[in-house]
């Protein structure tokens, strides 16, 4: 079964350093996203990518924040200057048709994002 | 963006047939009714997905009245490791990526 694959699992930094989530979403799909959840709340949506472009983004998702599609496989998400507050597990999600097929959005595993 | 609402948490034992109802009364007809499943430390697996009426997979059964303002998502003979967060999400072909608090469901022995 295709996966959508996030690294690294865990990563600490210092407040303010800059940090870059990496994921590889399934190959055939078109629409990416990446959402958030803070322990023990619910999920939060971030920000979608469709045809190399943002399509939607939250209002969590600030200048701080940033997404690439550097290679034609890999999507990423990059915190400029972390804070406290954006600790968090960050999901990457993918979709083959926008969510309205047979099997909704793909997530990854998460990355366990600690700002110390 | 449509809104869902569920109950926030429900108990039940091993072996029974768990019930999960989702109000949706805003619903577009562009929306698409899709449950997922959450372990802690893991991301949202989906479920199953429907646009109306009864669609069953292996997993899960999943009912959507005529008026669509509502949907219950049917686990049978449910485990302990069906015990996670369940989430009822609406999609408007990549349009509402919103995802509700979800429904905390504990399984005990």
């Amino acid at each position: 079964e295709p996966e959508v694959t996030q690294t690294p699992s865990h990563q600490v930094t210092q407040m303010g350093q800059e940090v870059i989530l990496r994921c590889v979403p399934i190959s055939n799909h078109l629409y990416f996203y990446w959402y958030r959840q803070i322990l023990g709340q619910k999920v939060e949506f971030l920000v979608s990518f469709y045809n190399n472009e943002i399509s939607e983004k939250s209002e969590i998702f600030d200048d701080q924040f940033s997404v690439e599609r550097p290679d034609g496989s890999n999507f990423t998400l990059k915190i400029r200057s972390t804070k406290l507050e954006d600790s968090a597990m960050y999901f990457c999600a993918s979709s083959e048709a926008g969510g309205n097929n047979n099997y909704g959005y793909t997530f990854g595993s998460g990355t366990r994002l600690t700002v110390v | 963006l449509a809104k869902t609402t569920q109950p926030i948490s429900m108990d039940s034992y091993e072996g029974q047939e768990v019930n999960i109802t989702c109000s949706h009364n805003n619903i577009a007809t562009n929306d698409y009714i899709t449950w997922y499943q959450q372990f802690p430390s893991q991301g949202p697996r989906f479920i199953i997905q429907g646009y109306k009426t009864k669609v069953t997979n292996e997993v899960a059964s999943l009912f959507i009245p005529a008026d669509r303002k509502s949907s219950t998502l049917s686990l049978p003979r449910v485990s302990l490791s069906d015990t996670a967060v369940y989430y009822c999400h609406l999609d408007n072909y990549g349009q509402n990526f919103v995802f509700g608090p979800g429904t905390r469901l504990s399984v005990l022995p």
